[in-house]
């Protein structure tokens, strides 16, 4: 079974710093990988999509990577504002999920930027 | 106007107590998906619709039951609800496969069960 985990659950960062989000996960036979953004009382909105085929996507200051064999994903935001303050989660779509392909979300990381 | 439309937004009830929540969207999108969200647990997968005759369970699909009314309209029940049912659902779309698509959601329902 697939598990994800975001590492740190928690971040605080000052502003206009680069940072970097962690996701690992145990089975590397996935189909792509996402990252999402969660702003409190909201719900997720996608940043990113990255296929297994792919090694990054960019997307402004944003830049997600992703290594299969050793089974991580980083999420670089560059030059961060309090703007990006929110919850970043990243899920895998697994090959093991079959038809029923399945998302597996890690737990997220609470960003925040402060001024 | 939101996309996806999730109603009530907020809801308090007792445990035994019938629960409903509702989802539509604007989208046109055939596929839709009910979530819910715990504290230190991601997202885990209800139950997922790929158009109005197809249901299926996804990860913890026990103690809830959904129906497809419409190609926009997607609701999902808590026959007798419990404390542990207490959580924040999501209900997203896509428009295909989310091999190759995004996820779209809605602004949530936060269920409390007393």
């Amino acid at each position: 079974k697939q598990e994800v985990t975001q590492i740190p659950a928690a971040l605080s960062v000052p502003e206009g710093e680069n940072l970097v989000l962690n996701c690992s996960f145990t089975d590397s036979a996935i189909y792509n990988l996402q990252w999402f953004r969660q702003d409190p009382g909201k719900g997720l909105t996608s940043l990113l999509l990255i296929q297994s085929s792919q090694r990054e996507q960019t997307s402004g200051r944003l830049n997600a990577s992703l290594d299969k064999s050793s089974g991580r994903s980083t999420l670089y935001i560059a030059a961060s504002q309090p703007g990006d303050s929110a919850t970043y989660l990243c899920a895998v779509l697994s090959i093991s999920s079959g038809s029923a392909r399945q998302l597996t979300f890690g737990s997220g990381t609470q960003l925040t930027v402060l001024p | 106007d939101a996309d996806v439309t999730q109603t009530p937004r907020n809801r308090i009830t007792k445990t035994g107590k019938r629960i409903m929540l509702e989802c539509s969207q604007t989208k046109g999108h055939d596929r839709m998906y009910w979530y819910r969200q715990d504290p230190g647990l991601g997202l885990r997968l209800i139950y997922y619709s790929f158009d109005v005759k197809d249901i299926n369970k996804g990860e913890i699909s026990d103690g809830y039951s959904v129906s497809r009314q419409a190609q926009a309209k997607f609701s999902l029940s808590l026959e007798s609800a419990i404390p542990n049912q207490t959580a924040l659902y999501f209900c997203a779309t896509s428009v295909t496969d989310v091999y190759t698509g995004e996820l779209f959601f809605g602004e949530g329902s936060r269920l409390t069960v007393l």
